[in-house]
């Protein structure tokens, strides 16, 4: 079965602590999205990769592709990074672009 | 650019109307998704097209949705008739390609009582 597994469910932090968000799967995949999903509601993309590592800004997403595992780091959190972060993969046995979806992380930054 | 345009932010009707949610994709974007969001199940994803052509539609519940895109830069999602369990936040993506970033809309929150 194709599955996505993200931990934690949820994270509270203090501003300024460097943070991770974890992200498994079953089988093999072809790419691998990290979305924010705002308190307001609005998605957005924060990275698409299929190996190694990728940095924006304050963060930065890793992957391991014999593990099947993927990370997301936040360093020196702000209460703005405050969201729900939610990973989502493109399986290899399926066809075309389908994206299955973790269940998200809901991360808190106290001030 | 104003990015994936939703409408309407916010829909309450009665079960068994008929509901209709919009999207403009960004200007240039080949690939276009539906998604639902609900507190249960998460995303999952409806629809998608490629050049305006349906390429996976497994994701839709049943026949009482349907999804079109007349052209490159419109595409809606109806639901005929709509039922009390419908009410989700539905996305709408664009992309490039259906192998590259999905940009998301707003979302659209659907109420239906």
């Amino acid at each position: 079965k194709n599955e996505v597994e993200q931990s934690p469910q949820n994270l509270t932090a203090q501003e300024g602590e460097f943070i991770t968000i974890n992200c498994s799967y079953s089988v093999g995949i072809s790419a691998l999205h990290w979305l924010q999903q705002h308190p307001g509601g609005g998605i957005v993309s924060l990275f698409m990769l299929s190996s190694g590592k990728k940095k924006h800004g304050r963060l930065i997403a890793t992957i391991n592709i014999q593990e099947k595992h993927s990370s997301l780091h936040i360093t020196a959190s702000h209460p703005r990074d405050s969201a729900v972060y939610i990973c989502a993969v493109r399986f290899v046995e399926t066809s075309g672009s389908r994206l299955t979806f973790g269940e998200g992380t809901q991360l808190t930054v106290n001030p | 650019d104003a990015g994936v345009i939703q409408s309407p932010r916010h829909e309450v009707t009665e079960m068994g109307q008929e509901v209709t949610l919009r999207c403009k994709p960004i200007s240039g974007h080949n690939s276009l998704f539906w998604y639902r969001q609900t507190m249960m199940r998460g995303l999952e994803l409806l629809i998608y097209f490629n050049n305006n052509v349906p390429i996976d539609d497994s994701g839709m519940p049943e026949d009482r949705f349907s999804a079109k895109m007349p052209n490159a830069s419109f595409s809606t999602l109806k639901i005929q008739p709509s039922e009390p369990r419908d009410s989700a936040v539905y996305f709408c993506a664009s992309s490039g390609t259906d192998r590259t970033i999905q940009y998301f809309g707003a979302g659209t929150r659907l109420s239906v009582l």
